[in-house]
């Protein structure tokens, strides 16, 4: 069974601030680990993905994240945050075989001027 | 080109009517879903088919039916419209178990 926990339902950061969405999976095998962004009254776009090798991911807009096998985490990152990325942000975990596919609550990210 | 379309992209009905939203996908994708994102933004799957076969069913109500008349298509058929039924509705695709590929969303508001 897998499961996605994305601590804290609501961030708020300053412009040019850090960036951190937390995410946390449980798994019994390896899974493939997804960011999504989700814009205002639009649909979900990826932000990056691990499956497999390099365990630090580059995604669009200067978003990256990082597996960390030990600590069952998947946390997106951002170095400078800016206005345009406030947005809800979703954390997905599937199996290879693709029918099980879980989505987190989601985070959302409020930047402030 | 659109990779995920879904129509209507609004749908306004009154309650006890029956309704379909239809999806299409053009990226030669295996399997598709359906989502409902309520209005705390927290997505649940409804549906998924791969291949033409229904293999994930979570428990949402029998009034709610989807239907697959071949790889590109999976549409969405609500008997019997509830108010608890509005909500935005997702559809998306996938290939072996990566990414999914989402449709814009149709907006159901049930009067």
């Amino acid at each position: 069974a897998q499961s996605v926990t994305q601590l804290g339902s609501h961030v708020s950061v300053s412009e040019g601030a850090l960036v951190l969405l937390r995410c946390n999976y449980s798994s019994s095998v390896p899974p493939y680990l997804f960011w999504y962004v989700q814009y205002p009254n639009q649909g979900l776009q990826l932000l990056l993905k691990y499956t497999t090798g390099a365990t630090l991911v580059k995604g669009i807009n200067g978003f990256e994240a990082e597996f960390k096998k030990s600590e069952t985490s998947f946390h997106l990152t951002k170095p400078s945050a800016h206005m345009s990325d406030a947005a809800e942000y979703f954390c997905a975990v599937s199996d290879m075989s693709g029918n099980q596919f879980y989505f987190g609550t989601g985070t959302s990210l409020t930047v402030i001027p | 080109d659109t990779a995920v379309s879904q129509t209507p992209k609004y749908l306004v009905t009154q309650m006890g009517n029956d309704k379909s939203i239809k999806c299409e996908q053009n990226l030669g994708h295996d399997t598709m879903y359906w989502y409902k994102q309520d209005s705390k933004k927290f997505l649940k799957i409804m549906f998924s088919y791969n291949n033409k076969e229904l293999i994930i069913n979570e428990t949402v109500p029998n009034r709610f039916s989807p239907k697959s008349p071949d790889k590109a298509h999976l549409n969405l058929h609500i008997n019997s419209l509830e108010l608890g039924d509005s909500a935005v509705y997702f559809c998306a695709s996938s290939f072996q178990g990566n990414e999914q590929f989402f449709g814009p969303g149709t907006r159901l508001t049930v009067l």
